[in-house]
């Protein structure tokens, strides 16, 4: 079974901190996502990574950077949390290739921003 | 501009009973659809998908339809049972030749099933 770990559940943080959300993953995947899921607006991309060191932004990258040192660890960093990036960030991995679409999620981190 | 919508925020359902869930998208460049289904403090998990050559998946009591011409794909479930209680997320692929698969996601719909 695929596993996905984040490393937080629940985190509660001040404006203008940085913030760092690690994610890992024990199945040699490729691929692995950064996503924020709100209410009404579904999951939105955040930043993904395909290999080591390698990151493209998603949809909604503003206000967030990624780092990929380690091909089972991707981390999400705030650079200065802001009361709008309290959300649900989702992490997901998956393998890469035609026809690979499925990607397998962690339990999530709820961040509040106060 | 959301290229995947789910029109209906929820949806309840006797148990038993058929639940169809609805997944509306723009983008005719999608060829592979997916269907994940969350319950709360957990993350999503895939349920079934469906490749753009294809108008119909089938999976035990899961059945996705697809729709090109309308850019429509539908969940059915049936019979429903209470576990299936939980948020499902439709979720739409552009193929590519390299690199990670992005998916892009619906709102999503929670689906409540009464007893």
């Amino acid at each position: 079974d695929v596993k996905v770990t984040q490393s937080s559940r629940y985190l509660v943080k001040r404006t203008g901190e940085k913030v760092f959300l690690e994610c890992v993953q024990d199945m040699d995947h490729e691929n692995m996502f950064w996503y924020r899921q709100d209410p009404g607006l579904g999951l939105r991309l955040i930043y993904f990574s395909y290999d080591v060191k390698m990151k493209e932004k998603g949809d909604i990258p503003e206000g967030y950077s990624v780092s990929r040192e380690k091909k089972e660890r991707f981390s999400l960093i705030l650079e200065s949390a802001s009361t709008n990036q309290t959300s649900m960030y989702l992490c997901a991995s998956s393998l890469s290739g035609q026809g690979l679409y499925e990607q397998y999620f962690g339990p999530g981190t709820r961040l509040t921003v106060t | 501009d959301q290229q995947v919508k789910q029109n209906s925020p929820s949806l309840s359902v006797q148990e038993g009973r058929i639940s169809i869930l609805n997944c509306d998208y723009t983008n005719s460049m999608f060829d592979y659809f997916l269907w994940y289904k969350k319950y709360p403090a957990e993350g999503p998990t895939f349920l079934i998908s469906i490749s753009s050559i294809k108008d119909k998946n089938e999976d035990g009591r899961f059945t996705v339809f697809l729709n090109k011409s309308a850019k429509h794909l539908s969940l059915h479930i049936v019979p429903s049972q209470p576990g299936d209680s939980a948020v499902y997320f439709c979720a739409a692929s552009v193929r590519r030749i390299q690199g990670a698969q992005k998916l892009v996601f619906g709102q999503g719909t929670r689906l409540t099933i009464n007893p």
